[in-house]
């Protein structure tokens, strides 16, 4: 099945505790990304991935790293999480650029 | 850039019901509008795609339309279901954002029995 998977689904942890969470698709899309959900918010780009190797920011990058070690993988990284990225996060893939977006079904982070 | 939004936020209507959701931008210059559906707990689910050169998509119930001279999008659904109830996303691809697609906040359809 043709599918966005990401782990954990639900994470509680303290603050400066770092965490990875991963990402990976198996459609062998060029394109992957991260997005954030918060209330009153909506959903916001943190980075995303034209290939391997190669990363971009979207509109909140700080104080999250990603990288793109192999085409299906994708993991989110926060060094030193602290409060303000308690979210919900979810992770979406494209074959390529202005194509349909197929999303993960959501990491829902609480950091204490 | 690009600012989108959706009106109204919440919307509940009799099962059965012809209904539209809108969708708008503040940039035209956009590459194709998404609109997606979103369950509680669950991720979301692409329902249809218009690029900028089209009018309108379908897909069974659903019907996107695209209006970029005047910045509009709308859904429209069919004879709604009680299975219809989530919550429905619009998101812009702009030419020149990368790849990241700017979300409307969402519409929270209840369809009710």
């Amino acid at each position: 099945e043709a599918q966005v998977t990401q782990n954990p689904r639900y994470l509680i942890t303290v603050t400066g505790k770092k965490l990875t969470v991963t990402c990976s698709q198996n459609m062998n899309h060029e394109y992957m990304s991260w997005y954030r959900q918060d209330p009153g918010l909506g959903l916001r780009q943190i980075y995303y991935s034209m290939n391997v190797e190669v990363t971009d920011k979207g509109d909140v990058p700080e104080g999250y790293k990603v990288s793109r070690k192999e085409k299906r993988n994708f993991p989110l990284i926060l060094e030193s999480p602290s409060p303000n990225q308690t979210s919900l996060y979810f992770c979406a893939s494209t074959p390529h650029w202005g194509t349909e977006a197929f999303f993960g079904q959501g990491t829902r982070l609480t950091v204490v | 850039k690009q600012e989108v939004t959706q009106i109204p936020a919440a919307l509940s209507v009799p099962e059965g019901e012809n209904l539209v959701l809108n969708c708008s931008f503040t940039d035209s210059a956009i590459y194709n509008l998404q609109w997606f559906r979103q369950d509680p707990g669950k991720g979301l689910t692409s329902l249809l795609l218009i690029q900028s050169s089209q009018r309108e998509q379908t897909s069974g119930r659903l019907n996107a339309s695209l209006d970029k001279s005047s910045g509009r999008s709308t859904l429209y659904i069919a004879a709604s279901q009680p299975g219809d109830s989530a919550t429905y996303l619009c998101a812009a691809l702009n030419n020149n954002a990368g790849n990241m697609l700017t979300f409307g906040g969402g519409t929270r359809l209840m369809v009710k029995p």
